[in-house]
């Protein structure tokens, strides 16, 4: 069974820092593009930042986060991380990880809570 | 950027009746487009992709159309578990992931 199972979430202050992962079985890790995807309050989906497959994988960023986040992944602990540095109050959300292979297939995580308040 | 724009933002119907979701892109995004269902405290789930293609287990009454700018996502008969929220995902500009703001379908 697929699983991608997120943790780190919780509450920061602005400007604080935080570092979210998610822990991904049942499929071969190495070879999925993997994503953060977050969602405001009522709000809709929001692409936050992609890590390719591969030997050498590349970074992908929202103007929204460059610069303040960095996304990350160990192939051989099967994680994806998302490390937020410069937390602002417009972050809050909850922090989707995405994994895609193909485009007639992804597997979603449940979710992790970011709380950006003072 | 590519912004997807789905109209209308809510629609109200009721079981059985055909809904048409709208979802225009701000340039040609060709058959790179996918359409999710979410429910309330669930991630969202891939109906469509590639425009008309329904992704694995989802029922033949949701239909994908479209090609370039304009695409539609058509429910033929509602069940009461379709009432959710949709939303629109274009691919083009892969791995910018844009989303439309979503359709609100609600009994």
């Amino acid at each position: 069974e697929v699983q991608l199972v997120e943790s780190g979430g919780g509450l920061v202050k602005p400007g604080g820092s935080l570092r979210l992962s998610c822990a991904a079985s049942g499929f071969i890790f190495s070879t999925y593009n993997m994503h953060w995807v977050r969602q405001a309050p009522g709000k809709g989906l929001e692409w936050v930042s992609t890590i390719t497959s591969g030997i050498s994988p590349s970074t992908h960023y929202a103007d929204s986060v460059k610069g303040r986040f960095t996304i990350s992944r160990d192939n051989a602990n099967k994680s994806l991380f998302l490390q937020m540095n410069s937390l602002r109050v417009e972050d809050a959300a909850v922090y989707y990880c995405l994994g895609t292979y193909s485009s007639s297939s992804d597997y979603w995580g449940q979710g992790t809570l970011v709380t950006v308040s003072s | 950027e590519i912004v997807l724009t789905q109209t209308p933002a809510t629609v109200s119907l009721s079981p059985g009746e055909r809904a048409t979701l709208s979802c225009r892109a701000s340039q040609s995004v060709s058959s790179y487009l996918a359409w999710y269902q979410q429910k309330p405290g669930q991630a969202p789930r891939l109906l469509i992709y590639d425009a008309s293609n329904r992704a694995t287990g989802i029922p033949a009454r949701f239909s994908g159309s479209g090609s370039g700018t304009d695409f539609t996502l058509t429910i033929s008969s509602l069940e009461p578990e379709d009432f959710a929220v949709y939303y629109c995902q274009q691919r083009r500009n892969w791995p910018q992931l844009t989303f439309g703001g979503g359709t609100k379908v609600e009994i």
